[in-house]
């Protein structure tokens, strides 16, 4: 298994750009979250999906959105990038199956920088 | 809202010694979970040691051991036998108890020292 994969690890973006972040996972998960994680922060969650179809807002959703049309794909997209999203994003899932005793797996990370 | 606080931004400890790593967290749910992530240079989330907050024994696993007051709201973790690939960020998480927001604190960076 691939575990989760994140495409790209870096990426430079002009204030007002549009870009999707990748997320993908071949363990058949259902719960999938981005996550992003600045400077002295710990991570913060942003969007997540419990299946397909579903998605719902974290803490800090204003600015992202997400869709869920596969269980394996949980894309992020910025609309209008700005300078305040310039960040380390993390894409996690897990089964549901377990509740509590599911282990989390991340990817690797996206680092983002917005001029 | 749930918030979780990691006081100590930054530690060091010297290789083999016994080391404790301090958060807090502040809630009204009855039913949720705790956890310890570490995060070394590689960026990569890292599961370190988990603790179900009905359950009044304090997990360990190996090395890392929790104690956990839950009157307090207090959940941190010790680590003996501290060793150099011990050195990373340290995460403390709250998860509630539907399972689908996690919540995570600040860090604490923890150098270990040959």
């Amino acid at each position: 298994n691939a575990g989760v994969t994140q495409t790209p690890k870096f990426q430079v973006l002009k204030t007002g750009q549009s870009m999707t972040l990748q997320c993908a996972q071949d363990m058949n998960h259902e719960y999938m979250s981005w996550y992003r994680q600045d400077p002295g922060m710990g991570l913060r969650l942003i969007h997540y999906s419990v299946g397909a179809g579903i998605t719902d807002q974290g803490e800090v959703p204003n600015g992202y959105n997400v869709s869920r049309s596969t269980t394996e794909d949980f894309p992020l997209r910025l609309l209008s990038a700005a300078p305040s999203q310039t960040s380390v994003y993390f894409c996690a899932s897990r089964p549901l199956a377990g509740g509590f005793l599911e282990t989390q797996y991340f990817g690797p990370g996206t680092r983002l920088l917005v001029l | 809202a749930q918030t979780v606080t990691q006081s100590q931004p930054e530690m060091s400890v010297q290789e083999a010694e016994t080391v404790t790593l301090s958060c807090t967290y502040d809630t009204s749910e009855s039913n949720y979970y705790l956890f310890w992530y570490k995060q070394p240079p590689s960026r990569q989330m890292i599961l370190v040691i988990r603790q179900e907050a009905y359950k009044q024994q304090n997990a360990t696993e190996n090395r890392f051991s929790v104690n956990f007051q839950k009157a307090a709201k207090s959940f941190s973790l010790k680590i003996s036998d501290s060793q150099l690939g011990d050195t990373a960020m340290y995460f403390c998480a709250f998860m509630k108890g539907n399972f689908n927001k996690f919540y995570f604190g600040s860090g604490t960076k923890l150098n270990v020292k040959p």
